[in-house]
């Protein structure tokens, strides 16, 4: 069975950082992309940051390009999202997903004072 | 970059059928669709993809009353035999040219 498990969020304040982690298992992790998409209180999906199955092709939307840093460790079937410089706008439960056919259950993520 | 755009809402009765609309922007109408369900409190999940001939992907355990479809750079999710457990929001996804996109989701709405 494929499963995603979130971890890492919680509250922060503005200008912090924060770890989030995907821990995935039941399928061969290291031939996925894999990508965190997030969605703001009341609002829709935005695609966050996507990398390859052997790590070596890494993409990020504009908003979040310099202050977020993907990666995985493909040994332990593991994804990383390393959010730095958090601002307001980046409250959000934060989803690891499977390139596009499986979603985990969401981590919530708040930046506030 | 690839642009979706969704209608904000739809609705239908009990049992009837419901058609959500997504528009690809021009110059990326060859690109693949995916649809994604989002139930009230609940993560996405995702329902299908129509692939290049046609062929529907489906999601696990997603029934065959949820089909897609395409017609140049629109392209369809049809709900039939609508249920209560259908109300939520809707949204397409694509991909390519380095960036993911999603639409802006549509709320289907069962009378």
């Amino acid at each position: 069975e494929v499963q995603l498990v979130e971890s890492g969020g919680g509250l922060v304040q503005p200008g912090g950082s924060l770890r989030l982690s995907c821990a995935a298992s039941g399928f061969t992790f290291s031939t996925y992309w894999m990508h965190w998409v997030r969605q703001a209180p009341g609002k829709g999906l935005v695609w966050v940051s996507g990398i390859s199955g052997d790590g070596t092709n890494i993409l990020y939307a504009d908003s979040v390009k310099g202050r977020f840093a993907l990666s995985r460790d493909n040994s332990r079937n593991t994804l990383h999202l390393q959010m730095n410089s958090l601002r307001g706008e980046d409250t959000a439960v934060y989803y690891c997903a499977r390139g596009h056919e499986f979603w985990g259950q969401g981590a919530l993520v708040t930046v506030s004072s | 970059q690839p642009v979706l755009t969704q209608s904000p809402s739809a609705s239908a009765s009990l049992g009837a059928s419901v058609k959500v609309t997504c528009t690809l922007s021009n110059w990326h109408s060859s690109y693949t669709i995916a649809w994604h369900q989002q139930q009230p409190q609940k993560g996405p999940r995702y329902l299908l993809t129509l692939n290049s001939e046609d062929s529907h992907i489906r999601g696990d355990g997603i029934p065959d009353r949820f089909s897609g479809s395409r017609s140049g750079a629109e392209h369809y999710l049809t709900i039939t035999s609508l249920q209560s457990e259908d109300e939520g929001d809707y949204y397409c996804q694509t991909w390519g040219a380095g960036v993911v996109v999603f639409g802006g989701g549509t709320k289907v709405t069962v009378l």
